[in-house]
């Protein structure tokens, strides 16, 4: 069965450079949520999108910003990259913003800011 | 105090014994994840849960909602058992994002 796509696996960027992660969610689901999660720490929502609109953000500096595009994929866009944001960024999807549908996780990308 | 605490923080066991992770909540939910991370960084959602009881394989979920409680059992464990178990909750506020328990490492000795 088809799940969440995310690319690259990994990505290594200096600093003061810019980044795009993508997420490509199942089929039919309609909302997408990035997380961040560094090292030794919890995830830390970022932002999430429903068709196509932003419906949450979190704790997403400035410097990143995030779309969903018409074929429900979304990408994070990441500015001025800093050696803090080394992490590893997942998105996950699901169908529906309103209920409780199961989430599905991708494998994540791994930026490492040197 | 964190709204989602999951105990215990480290858990070594031997091969074959019947694990217990458990996650304690403070927030109205609407349902609660246990997700399972190996070592590299991928999420697998073992279960989604918001009342009960639900099995799958080796694997027993149980959530009781008026004592804000869930528990996480691995019945004859193994080895590849060994990972970082999350418990997260999706709150009843209308919004989906999740929040995340700060995880239980297993470590499970041949």
């Amino acid at each position: 069965a088809a799940g969440v796509i995310q690319s690259p696996r990994h990505l290594i960027k200096e600093k003061r450079e810019t980044a795009t992660l993508k997420c490509y969610p199942i089929p039919r689901h309609d909302t997408v949520y990035w997380y961040q999660q560094g090292p030794g720490q919890d995830p830390q929502f970022l932002i999430s999108f429903y068709e196509k609109m932003q419906s949450d953000k979190g704790s997403i500096p400035d410097r990143f910003s995030a779309q969903q595009f018409s074929d429900y994929h979304s990408e994070l866009n990441m500015s001025s990259l800093e050696l803090g944001d080394s992490a590893l960024y997942f998105c996950a999807s699901s169908l529906g913003s309103e209920t409780n549908y199961g989430y599905t996780f991708g494998s994540g990308t791994r930026l490492t800011v040197v | 105090k964190n709204e989602v605490e999951q105990s215990p923080q480290n858990l070594t066991a031997q091969e074959g014994e019947f694990i217990t992770i458990n996650c304690s909540y403070s927030v109205g939910i609407s349902a609660l994840h246990w997700l399972q991370q190996h070592p590299g960084g991928g999420i697998v959602s073992l279960f989604m849960l918001s009342s009960g009881k639900k099995k799958h394989g080796r694997l027993i979920a149980t959530i009781n909602i008026q004592e804000k409680h869930s528990s996480l059992h691995i019945t004859a464990s193994h080895p590849r058992d060994s990972a970082v178990y999350i418990c997260a909750v999706l709150s009843n506020f209308g919004n989906e994002k999740l929040t995340f328990g700060t995880g239980t490492r297993l470590t499970i000795i041949p």
